[in-house]
């Protein structure tokens, strides 16, 4: 099936750091979409993008989508505790199916 | 503000024996999902509804059955529950295919023994 690779697998970094991560296709992609899970609890949709170069943010966070349509990256700025956790993004193909998730970025934050 | 519940939480089951979960949602959405999730694996798509009665396979089908009687109940059954089947299932919602983005629920680990 179709896939997202998705990078790094896993991040450790110390707070106040930026963060950045980002998930690639062989696949052209209509919509690009990041979530949160905090552990324990179901993921929650951070950010939506959807048109090729659109670039969105939501306080600290900001994503990309590209303009290849094939990737898309999201970055952290001053990252804090409270930020740690696991990181999807997840894509619409052109015929409208069911999303696609890539892998999951785990970020650790130490203070 | 559930919208979303899933039920149970946790569940320790046998091999070999029928195990069904259920999503439950308040948001009056046309399209329910339920994924598994597993280390190195991500989120994987086992069924998905698009109405009542109207279901389709996902990624990861065999050995899952869903139901649908309901707009706001997608039931996940597992026929005869294999080792291979522990793991954490999310139900998620959304009123479109896919573009408005998912709502999930907080999930349901299963263990099977």
């Amino acid at each position: 099936g179709q896939q997202l690779n998705q990078s790094p697998q896993s991040m450790f970094i110390q707070e106040g750091e930026d963060v950045s991560m980002n998930c690639t296709s062989s696949s052209i992609f209509n919509t690009w979409l990041w979530y949160k899970q905090d552990p324990g609890e179901g993921p929650v949709l951070l950010i939506a993008l959807y048109k090729a170069g659109e670039l969105t943010s939501n306080g600290r966070l900001t994503a990309q989508f590209g303009i290849t349509r094939k990737d898309s990256f999201l970055n952290i700025s001053a990252s804090i505790p409270s930020d740690v956790g696991i990181y999807f993004c997840a894509g619409q193909l052109p015929a409208g199916t069911a999303l696609i998730f890539g892998k999951g970025t785990t970020l650790s934050v130490s203070s | 503000d559930a919208g979303i519940t899933q039920s149970p939480r946790h569940k320790v089951t046998e091999t070999g024996t029928p195990v069904t979960l259920r999503c439950h949602q308040t948001e009056n959405h046309r399209y329910m999902y339920w994924y598994r999730q597993d280390p190195g694996h991500g989120l994987r798509l086992i069924h998905y509804s698009y109405g009542v009665k109207d279901t389709d396979k996902g990624e990861v089908s065999d050995g899952y059955s869903v139901s649908r009687s309901k707009t706001e109940d997608f039931l996940l059954t597992l026929e005869s529950a294999t080792s291979s089947q522990t793991s954490v299932y999310f139900c998620a919602i959304s009123p479109g295919q896919g573009a408005y983005g998912y709502t999930f629920g907080s999930g349901t680990r299963l263990t099977v023994v």
